[in-house]
């Protein structure tokens, strides 16, 4: 089981925007910025997506967004295309510990 | 270019040993800590263990504490994970992964990982 919960899946079509969510506590997801959203698709590594709740490294398209309320972080997904269809997941980071959430696998219909 | 090429993993008894390598380029390796984070066969990502840059600090997941060493050779470039006692529940795609700054930081550069399959 997980520290941090993910919906197993989602589904979206093309053009459609979907929303996944990160449920921690209030000892890490609610009380610190430190949520990232990591993108996997099968048989590769896993590709940050989003850090520090909002962030998005150099190249990661603006498509990509996050967010936080409460103990709940968000990625929100606009645009969907065909290529978003993947595995993701959240993770909290300090620099004592690391927790990733269960992952969620998105279907583009 | 960042590149992490991880090496090491196959088939082993339970309550054997194993050592993963990790030859990392395209960055100062000794400047960053590295992690290794597993991914069991359909499942999802677990954090196994970290190390500072300079190797001073090492930390572990609660399943793997007391039967996994982390260490780092920084003249070579190499990261490793000395895996002992294993068990059927280790088996994985282990990942070694860089940090992306200095304190509370996400993983930026992962590489393709190494299949770790423990036999029963």
């Amino acid at each position: 089981q997980s520290a941090l919960t993910q919906p197993a899946s989602v589904s979206g079509s093309p053009g459609q925007s979907i929303t996944i969510s990160c449920t921690g506590t209030s000892s890490d997801v609610g009380g610190y910025k430190f949520v990232s959203w990591y993108q996997q698709h099968p048989a590769t590594a896993p590709k940050l997506l989003i850090y520090d709740v909002s962030d998005r490294p150099s190249g990661v398209s603006n498509r990509f967004s996050g967010s936080k309320s409460g103990n709940t972080a968000s990625l929100t997904i606009s645009g969907l295309q065909p290529e978003d269809e993947a595995d993701y997941y959240c993770s909290f980071y300090t620099s004592t510990r690391v927790m990733f959430g269960g992952g969620t696998k998105l279907t583009v219909l | 270019e960042v590149q992490l090429v991880e090496s090491g993993g196959g088939l082993v008894q339970r309550g054997g040993s194993l050592r993963l390598s990790c030859v990392a380029s395209g960055f100062t390796f000794s400047s960053h800590a590295m992690n290794w984070v597993r991914q069991a066969p359909g499942e999802g990502l677990e954090w196994v263990s970290a190390i500072s840059a300079g190797g001073g600090l090492t930390l572990y997941g609660d399943s793997v504490q007391g039967r996994f060493t982390i260490s780092r050779d920084n003249s070579r470039n190499t990261l490793y994970l000395q895996m002992d006692s294993l068990r059927a529940e280790d088996t994985a795609i282990y990942y070694c992964a860089k940090v992306f700054r200095l304190g509370d930081t996400p993983f930026d550069h992962w590489g393709q990982g190494t299949l770790v399959t423990v036999s029963s």
